[in-house]
């Protein structure tokens, strides 16, 4: 089956710096991926959704300054916390669909990374 | 304007006996309806999806879900709960609103099989 993964799972960093957050499609290749951030015991928030080669298109209320995302391929999307707070801390899920599916495609999703703030 | 409501937080059900999960839909056109769950620390994963035929939708693991179009229902069903069931489950439905591009998720409900 189609895997997500995601780098790192867990990172602790200090309050003021930046963190990026890689997702990787590893056996197919994705013209769109998804950004979600999950707070404890609630749903997912997306919050960004990344196409390769082109801007992403965020969420209302998501600050596209602070949350970076880059699709520099069609197997690599990255999410950047910059100047993180501790109030940015939370568990950061990404998804992928395959590409040129349709309507009924399904979602990949990576393990999610843990971003803890000090 | 597309969504999905789950109005368990929390199902708990003895290891051996049949389980459900509940979910409520509501969409213009037709539903896309899909079936997530997550364990601890990890990402979703897909367990079933309906988009169109038969109403009952077999999926991962051994579960199922019902297509109820009166009810606009799309419940989860296991016929005999294992321990390792316990997780959270995550009714979606493909938000058309955008050109069924993205996904809506439920609130999401907790499952505990007790051995």
């Amino acid at each position: 089956g189609a895997v997500v993964s995601q780098h790192p799972s867990r990172v602790i960093c200090k309050s003021g710096t930046s963190v990026k957050i890689e997702c990787r499609s590893l056996d197919f290749q994705a013209t769109t991926m998804f950004w979600y951030r999950q707070f404890p015991k609630q749903s997912l928030m997306l919050m960004a959704t990344s196409n390769e080669g082109s801007k992403a298109t965020y969420e209302q209320g998501v600050e596209k300054d602070k949350f970076l995302i880059n699709h520099a391929s069609l197997t690599l999307s990255t999410l950047t916390v910059t100047s993180a707070h501790p109030e940015d801390s939370s568990f950061y899920i990404c998804s992928a669909r395959d590409l040129g599916t349709s309507f009924s495609y399904e979602q990949y999703f990576g393990p999610g990374t843990r971003l803890t703030v000090t | 304007a597309q969504s999905v409501a789950q109005p368990e937080d929390q199902v708990n059900v003895a290891e051996g006996n049949p389980l459900t999960v509940k979910c409520t839909y509501s969409v213009s056109g037709n539903p896309y309806l899909f079936w997530y769950v997550q364990y601890p620390n990890r990402g979703l994963q897909f367990l079933l999806k309906y988009i169109t035929g038969d109403n009952l939708v077999k999926g991962s693991y051994g579960f199922e879900a019902e297509f109820n179009k009166s009810q606009t229902s799309f419940h989860l069903k296991k016929p005999s709960a294992l321990v390792s069931d316990s997780a959270l489950y995550f009714c979606a439905v493909r938000d058309m609103d955008t050109g069924g591009f993205k996904t809506i998720f439920g609130a999401g409900t907790r499952l505990f099989v007790k051995a």
